[in-house]
């Protein structure tokens, strides 16, 4: 079945350690996503990938970074996770950008 | 300042009766609206959708409902089944801006009771 995946689904890591989180389609989507969702929040998008174009939003912290070697993969970096990044993490990924959205499980991330 | 309001945080409906959930918004730029569906520890599933040259979109059990002067949309759902019980997310998009950038909602806690 194509879909999106989230790899960790869970992920511990401790206040100021780089961490890494990972995500991949098998739908050969163009356009790849990366959402931040608080507790009882909306989810927020960070920035996405129209192919190899990254797209910032104007208020996603410097703090975070985004990559997209490939297609299939596309990755979120916290450089710096401090208390205040603990969330779930959501990828998700269109074919256009005004298509639905399709979403994967997220990582929901602790910082400690 | 939120383009997309759900003003019910949660809903609780009979099996078997029709669950309606609400969602305003603000920014009549937005042209392609979306409902998502997400059970705990799951991400969002994409349920329906509607255009705004339309005013309403069916989908088995599903419609979406349009009302652009109002700038309110709603999704019915009948009829409720205890397995539509979720978190349902409203969602916006200003297509011809080109970004991609879906607003959410905050959500609706649906709760169907057998």
């Amino acid at each position: 079945d194509a879909m999106v995946i989230q790899n960790p689904r869970y992920q511990v890591t401790q206040f100021g350690k780089p961490v890494t989180l990972s995500c991949s389609q098998t739908l050969n989507h163009n356009v790849m996503y990366w959402y931040q969702q608080k507790s009882s929040q909306a989810p927020k998008l960070l920035f996405h990938y129209y192919d190899k174009d990254f797209n910032n939003e104007a208020d996603t912290p410097d703090n975070f970074q985004s990559r997209r070697p490939n297609t299939s993969f596309c990755f979120l970096d916290i450089r710096s996770p401090g208390l205040g990044d603990a969330a779930m993490y959501l990828c998700a990924t269109s074919w256009d950008r005004e298509d639905e959205q399709y979403f994967g499980p997220g990582t929901r991330l602790t910082v400690t | 300042d939120q383009q997309v309001k759900q003003n019910s945080p949660s809903l609780s409906v009979q099996e078997g009766r029709i669950s309606i959930l609400n969602c305003d918004y603000t920014n009549s730029m937005f042209d392609y609206f979306l409902w998502y569906k997400k059970y705990p520890a799951e991400g969002p599933t994409f349920l329906i959708s509607i255009s705004s040259i339309k005013d309403k979109n069916e989908d088995g059990r599903f419609t979406v409902f349009l009302n652009k002067s109002a700038k309110h949309l709603s999704l019915h759902i009948v009829p409720s089944q205890p397995g539509d019980s979720a978190v349902y997310f409203c969602a916006a998009l200003h297509g011809s801006s080109n970004t991609g950038k879906l607003i959410f909602g905050q959500g609706t806690t649906l709760q169907v009771k057998p």
